[in-house]
Formats: C-alpha cells, structure tokens, sequence
C-alpha cells in the first residue's frame, strides 16, 4: 500500500459543511492513532488534529476528527474562505513501520 | 515557545549529499523524537524517518534506508538529516518535526538537485 487514500480535492460554500475522508487499513488507521495536518500554499504544514478527534490550543471548534475501524474523517463546519488549504492524513502504519500519509485533500472555498 | 528553524537552502549535484539542520529551542531537545519529511513540487508529503535524540535511535523509511542518516547533537539542541547520492527525484522541501503528533514543524528547507 502507497499511503492512506484521500479524495484529491473538496469543495463547500461559506457556512457549509464539508467532510475529508481518510481511508487505511488494520495496519495502519485500525490499529493506531490518526493525525490532520492544515497546509497553505508555500508553508509548513500545522497540526490540526491528534489522537483521532483531539483539538490542540488554538484550533477552532469548526474543525472536529473521528474515526471508525479503518477509515477516518476531518469535518470543517461553517467553512470560511481562510480554510481554503491542502488537509492531510497520517498514521503509523505497523507493516512499513513508518509514518503513513495520505496524498492531501485539496479544500476550495466557492 | 516551542521553535524548530532549519538551515537555508541548498544546491546539489547529483550524486552529491546534502545535510540539512534542524535546531530546537523552547523544550528539552532529548525528550521528543524528531521526524523528517518531505514534500517533492507540487506532490504530498513524505515521511522519511524519526530519531531518538536522548539514545541517537533511529527508524527509517524503508525508501530511504541506505541513503538517508539522521544524526542529532544535545549539546547544542540541533538533528541533521544527510541524504547520500541525490538525484533529481531528491528535489523537495524537507522539513523537521518534533513528536508523535509532529508539532510543531520548522520552516522547510529546499533542496534542489540540478546538474
């Protein structure tokens, strides 16, 4: 397995809803933890979400994670133009033995 | 606060090595592991391995085992990642990040490699 599958891109209006899915395997997303990453053009990358759905200080509450078996979720509610940005994945992954990262989530807002 | 900042830019020749510097402040250095990652143009991101700085332990990925070394010094709070035999697929920002959760991250260093 490459890495983690994520859709290449997403999209929303101000205010919508928008979901990121994130799908592994037991190797990987089943058996371990998972992180989001936030990434504007031309930066590093910001941690988003830890341990599955665990904001860190200074997060907004719009961002929220889950899991569930093999597969895990980054939601953005009441979505503003300033979300606009790429989203990771990532997990260890028990079989590489090494980090897993999905290949980004490319979030427009219209 | 909590920084990691990174050596400047590089120009490589293929088949030359690069070592790129990554110095912390603002915890204690040897208490957190310290991963390396990438990101070619346009592409995602790329974990390329973590240390231990407390024990020098290291885990690579298994793309970059052979080339890759990820070194760190405690006196003075700093890792280095020095990848051997670059080639044009080597081209990329290579970043450093501190822990498990790999927060924070420093400022990305880019890597060119061009003849």
């Amino acid at each position: 397995q490459s890495g983690l599958i994520q859709p290449p891109s997403a999209s929303g209006t101000p205010g919508q809803r928008v979901t990121i899915s994130c799908s592994g395997s037991s190797f990987n997303i089943g058996n371990n933890y998972v992180y989001w990453y936030q990434q504007f053009p031309g930066t590093a990358p910001k941690l988003l979400i830890y341990r599955n759905s665990q904001r860190p200080s200074g997060v907004p509450d719009r961002f929220s994670g889950s899991k569930s078996g093999t597969s895990a979720s980054l939601a953005i509610s009441g979505l503003r133009s300033e979300d606009e940005a790429d989203y990771y994945c990532v997990a260890w992954d028990d079989i590489l033995n090494g980090r897993m990262f999905g290949g980004g989530t490319k979030v427009t807002v219209l | 606060q909590v920084q990691l900042v990174q050596s400047g830019a590089e120009v490589q020749k293929p088949g030359a090595s690069v070592k790129v510097s990554c110095k912390t402040s603002g915890y204690t250095f040897a208490g957190y592991d310290l991963h390396w990652i990438r990101q070619a143009p346009g592409q995602g991101l790329e974990w390329m391995g973590r240390i231990k700085p407390y024990s020098g332990g290291t885990t690579y990925a298994q793309k970059f085992r052979g080339r890759v070394t990820m070194t760190s010094d405690t006196s003075i709070n700093t890792a280095y990642m020095e990848l051997n035999s670059l080639t044009s697929d080597d081209t990329a920002v290579y970043y450093c990040a501190r822990d498990t959760a790999l927060d924070p991250w420093g400022q990305g260093t880019r890597v060119t490699v061009s003849s």
